[in-house]
């Protein structure tokens, strides 16, 4: 049974670029968040997905954008992006009523040179 | 704005020792959660508490959730290598489907 998987696991990128990353849930899960996590610091929510729409959202700009596929898997885009942007990014998934229960990826690591 | 203070941020200790995690919100939780990642990796459930004043045991590490569901503390008993890591507690609203993360508790056990 596979777990969250997250591609790529590292990116570079420069300032002003767009990046998409990308999340396939825990098979089974239908709800998918993702997380962005600076060094040295807790993950912060950015938003959530189900049933293909963005259901709740953190503190982020529109800069920061998303998608939910029929499938469940998700992706997260970044446009303009700042050096402050450098992070790990986290996808985590869950059943819709138990999204107490997360399941995270290994994320992305982004740096934004 | 909604925060989640962990503390201390940093812990070196000796293999053998017990060592305690604090976590503290002036808000109220519907259930908090503690975390321990590893580099390179997302952080991976440890505990779910969700009952005023609850204690679960994990091995040789007990969490309690305060009465009033706004702290938590992790306490591991006789620390091993292998238990080195970044320690995250995350409060939940029952409504919401997000997590309110702590910054962290890295934690150093010398052999």
């Amino acid at each position: 049974d596979a777990g969250v998987t997250q591609s790529p696991t590292h990116l570079i990128k420069t300032r002003g670029q767009q990046v998409t990353l990308r999340c396939s849930p825990k098979s089974g899960h239908d709800t998918v968040s993702w997380y962005q996590q600076a060094l040295g610091q807790g993950p912060q929510f950015i938003f959530q997905y189900y049933e293909e729409e963005e259901r709740q959202r953190g503190n982020f700009p529109d800069r920061f954008s998303g998608h939910q596929f029929p499938n469940y898997s998700s992706e997260l885009n970044v446009n303009a992006l700042l050096l402050g942007d450098s992070a790990l990014y986290l996808c985590a998934s869950s059943l819709v009523g138990a999204h107490e229960k997360l399941f995270f990826g290994s994320g992305t690591q982004l740096s934004v040179l | 704005t909604q925060l989640l203070e962990q503390s201390p941020q940093f812990l070196s200790i000796q293999e053998g020792e017990n060592l305690t995690v604090y976590c503290n919100s002036s808000s109220v939780f519907s259930s908090l959660q503690w975390y321990r990642q590893e580099p390179g990796e997302g952080p991976v459930l440890l505990v779910t508490v969700v009952t005023g004043g609850e204690v679960k045991k994990l091995k040789r590490l007990t969490f309690q959730f305060g009465d009033a569901r706004k702290d938590s503390s992790l306490h591991i008993t006789a620390a091993q290598p292998g238990d080195t890591g970044l320690y995250l507690c995350a409060g939940a609203y029952s409504n919401t489907g997000k997590l309110i993360f702590g910054q962290g508790t890295t934690l150093q056990v010398k052999p």
